[in-house]
């Protein structure tokens, strides 16, 4: 099956700083990638996500990017803010409507 | 539309006690994920379900958990004979047509 390693499990920031969290998947039919963000006590929310037939996509300060011959995945944060704080996973799939395989997750410090 | 239900958000059982923990997937949804996060820890994949069926039940332990998703009602989570080690924060998800999975508030269970 897959397996998902994500890098670093922790990280600290100055706010106004970027952020890059990194992931490395191992099966080559996983096709889709989805970033969580958790803050909290609280469930995880999609963020951004990613297909196979693209390499970056980009909302607001938040940036994925995916290097399907490599095998591996990136999220960057720029221009942190404090209310960026939270743990982040990655997570592959093989194809829609089946399990996930999420990362070890990134514990995001933003220090004001 | 009221995204993915889960019931209770929080549960206090005691050991040898059974916990039933319930998910209502979004409205159009078919398939339903539950997962367990154990406090700092990462998502880990418990079963993965579609009406009536169970597709995928690998990250389920084989003894005292069950999982259900009958054709009326939400999807079922069930651990009998609780032990302290079940204490986790349960979440449900839930996917229709398309990518991306929508996540429940998640049930915190607390075995006493």
């Amino acid at each position: 099956g897959e397996n998902v390693e994500q890098h670093p499990s922790t990280l600290s920031v100055q706010e106004g700083d970027s952020a890059v969290i990194k992931c490395t998947y191992s099966d080559s039919a996983s096709n889709y990638f989805p970033w969580y963000k958790q803050e909290l006590g609280k469930r995880p929310q999609l963020i951004i996500d990613i297909r196979s037939n693209v390499g970056e996509k980009k909302d607001q300060r938040i940036a994925v990017t995916l290097n399907k011959t490599a095998k591996h995945f990136s999220l960057h944060i720029t221009e942190t803010q404090p209310e960026d704080s939270a743990v982040y996973f990655c997570a592959a799939s093989p194809t829609t409507g089946n399990q996930f395989y999420f990362g070890t997750g990134t514990s995001l410090t933003v220090i004001p | 539309n009221a995204g993915v239900m889960q019931n209770p958000r929080h549960l206090v059982r005691r050991r040898g006690q059974e916990a039933r923990l319930r998910c209502s997937p979004m409205k159009g949804h078919s398939h339903v994920y539950w997962y367990r996060q154990l406090p700092e820890e990462g998502l880990k994949f418990m079963v993965y379900l579609q009406k009536e069926n169970i597709i995928d039940e690998s990250g389920m332990p084989k003894e005292r958990f069950s999982a259900e998703f009958p054709k009326e009602g939400p999807s079922i989570l069930r651990i009998q004979q609780v032990v302290r080690g079940d204490s986790a924060a349960y979440f449900c998800a839930s996917s229709g047509p398309g990518y991306g999975y929508t996540f429940g508030s998640g049930t915190r269970l607390t075995v006493v």
